[in-house]
C-alpha cells in the first residue's frame, strides 16, 4: 500500500463515546499533520508532529488528543465530543516539517450525534 | 499574518470551456503557493506549486497558474475543462511548512 491511509473512512459516535482515528503514511516522511475540514470553512490545522514530537497545537480543545508513536503512524483520540465536531478529519505528511508540499490521506468522515 | 482568499465559492462551466479560479493572498514576506484539488470523498491532491523561478507554473491534468507578485494573486487556469474536473479546488500559502488554505472553490463542469 502506498501514500497516506486513514481508518476508519466513516465514523458515527455519540457524545459520550471514546474512539480513535488512525493515519499511516508509507512515504518515509518525518512530519505528520491533522486537519479539520468543516463545511464552508477553510481547512484548519490542528496538530503538527515532527520526528514524533508535537511541534504545534493550534488551540484545539482537549477532547482531541493526538498520539504519534513513530514517524509512520499518527492517531487522533476522541472523547466527549460535541455535535459541532462533526467534520472530515484529514491526515497529511511531508518529508520534513520545513518541506512545503504535503501529501493527504482520504480523510475520516466523523459524525457526532 | 498570512491569509488566502478564493474569490468564487462556486464556478459552473460547460465542458470544453476555459476556466479560471481566482486566488489572492496577503503576506508581507515571500511565500510558497499551492493549488490542491479534492475530488468527492477523497483527500487533497497537489495540482501545482510555485516556489520560485518562472511565474507560470504548469501542473497535472492540464492546469496552470500564474504568480503575480504585484497583484498578490495566483489564479488557476485550464483552457478546456472535462467533466472529470468537477471537484473542489483549494489555494494555499505556506510559510515554514505551515499551510494556510482558502475557503475553496467548487468547480462544476456540465455537459
Amino acid at each position: 500500500e502506498t501514500g497516506v491511509t486513514q481508518t476508519p473512512r466513516h465514523l458515527v459516535m455519540g457524545m459520550t463515546n471514546k474512539k480513535s482515528l488512525k493515519c499511516e503514511q508509507h512515504l518515509g516522511h518525518n512530519a505528520m499533520y491533522w486537519y479539520k475540514q468543516s463545511a464552508k470553512k477553510p481547512l484548519e490545522l490542528m496538530f503538527v508532529y515532527s520526528l514524533e514530537e508535537r511541534v504545534e497545537n493550534n488551540s484545539v480543545p482537549s477532547r482531541f488528543s493526538p498520539e504519534c508513536p513513530n514517524s509512520s503512524h499518527l492517531f487522533l483520540h476522541l472523547h466527549t465530543l460535541q455535535p459541532e465536531d462533526s467534520a472530515l478529519y484529514l491526515c497529511a505528511s511531508s518529508p520534513y516539517i520545513s518541506t512545503d508540499t504535503q501529501y493527504f490521506g482520504p480523510g475520516t468522515r466523523l459524525t457526532v450525534l | 499574518a498570512q491569509s488566502v482568499t478564493q474569490l468564487d465559492s462556486q464556478v459552473p462551466v460547460f465542458e470544453e470551456a476555459p476556466v479560471e479560479l481566482r486566488c489572492n493572498y496577503s503576506s508581507s514576506v515571500s511565500v510558497y503557493l499551492f493549488w490542491y484539488v479534492q475530488y468527492p470523498n477523497q483527500g487533497l491532491q497537489l495540482l501545482l506549486k510555485y516556489l520560485s523561478g518562472s511565474t507560470l507554473v504548469k501542473g497535472i491534468n492540464g492546469f496552470e497558474a500564474e504568480f503575480n507578485k504585484s497583484q498578490t494573486s495566483f489564479h488557476l487556469r485550464k483552457p478546456s475543462v472535462h467533466i472529470s474536473d468537477t471537484a473542489e479546488y483549494f489555494c494555499a500559502v505556506s510559510k515554514g511548512g505551515k499551510l494556510i488554505f482558502g475557503q475553496g472553490t467548487e468547480l462544476s463542469v456540465k455537459p
